[in-house]
C-alpha cells in the first residue's frame, strides 16, 4: 500500500523567513515523490519530483526538496518565503512501477506568508 | 494548463440525475485521470485510462463511470448523483509510459442537492 502524510493542515511564515513544507510516505519499493501547487479557483501545479539520484531537487519558482530515505520524508522548502507563495501544497507518491502511474496524495498543506 | 480544459466549470444538480462531466486536451496525451478534491481528504483517484476505450477503477469509483472514445475527450459520468458527490472534480493527463509528470485541469465544482 502506498500513503504520503502532510502533518501540517497550516503552516505560517513571514515574508523572508525560510519555510518548510513537511510530507513523510510509505511505498512498497522505490518511491517517485512529487509536490504540486494549488492556487485559489485553480487546478494543480507540478512543483518537482524525485525519482533518483541526488537527494536535493531543485523545482520550480525557487522551491526545493530532500528526499530522506531514512526517515522517509520528502519535504518542501524555500530559503526565502513571497507573500505570492501563499497556497495549498501537495505532496504525492507514485503508486507502482507499471506505468499507470497512479498518484496518491497527501491532505495537503495550506501556506500563508505574511506581509 | 497543458491545454487542459474541463466543462461544465461549475454546475448544481439535484439527487438522482444523471451527470456528465467533459475533460478536453490538446497535448495528445496518451493517460487521462479524474480525481475529486474534498478537504481532509486531498485529491483521490476515481477512475483513469491509458488509451482509447482502455479505462480503470481507481480508489473510490463506486457510483462513477468513465469512457474515452477519442485521445482527447474522457468523460466522467455520475450515474445517478448523490449529496455525497458534492465535489470539485480535477481531469489531469500524462504524456506517456516513460513520462511521470500528471498536468491538471482547472476543475469542476459539482453542487447536488
Amino acid at each position: 500500500a502506498q500513503s504520503v502524510a502532510q502533518p501540517e493542515d497550516q503552516v505560517n511564515v513571514a515574508e523572508g523567513n525560510p519555510l518548510t513544507v513537511k510530507c513523510t510516505y510509505s511505498v512498497s519499493g522505490n518511491p517517485y515523490l512529487f509536490w504540486y501547487v494549488q492556487y485559489p479557483n485553480r487546478g494543480l501545479q507540478f512543483l518537482l519530483k524525485y525519482i533518483t539520484g541526488d537527494n536535493l531537487v531543485k523545482g520550480s519558482y525557487g522551491f526545493e526538496a530532500e528526499f530522506n530515505k531514512s526517515q522517509t520524508s520528502f519535504h518542501l522548502k524555500k530559503p526565502s518565503a513571497l507573500v505570492s507563495d501563499s497556497a495549498l501544497y501537495f505532496c504525492a507518491v507514485r503508486a507502482d512501477q507499471t506505468g499507470a502511474n497512479n498518484l496518491f496524495f497527501g491532505t495537503g498543506t495550506r501556506l500563508t506568508v505574511i506581509p | 494548463d497543458a491545454g487542459i480544459t474541463q466543462s461544465p466549470r461549475h454546475k448544481v444538480t439535484e439527487t438522482g440525475t444523471p451527470v456528465t462531466l467533459r475533460c478536453h486536451q490538446t497535448e495528445n496525451h496518451r493517460y487521462m485521470y479524474w480525481y475529486r478534491q474534498d478537504p481532509g481528504h486531498g485529491l483521490r483517484l476515481i477512475h483513469y485510462s491509458y488509451g482509447v476505450k482502455d479505462t480503470d477503477k481507481g480508489e473510490v469509483s463506486d457510483g462513477y463511470s468513465v469512457s474515452r472514445s477519442k485521445t482527447e475527450d474522457f468523460l466522467l459520468t455520475l450515474e445517478s448523483a448523490t449529496s455525497s458527490q458534492t465535489s470539485v472534480y480535477f481531469c489531469a493527463t500524462r504524456q506517456g509510459l516513460s513520462t511521470d509528470t500528471q498536468y491538471f485541469g482547472p476543475g469542476t465544482r459539482l453542487t447536488v442537492l
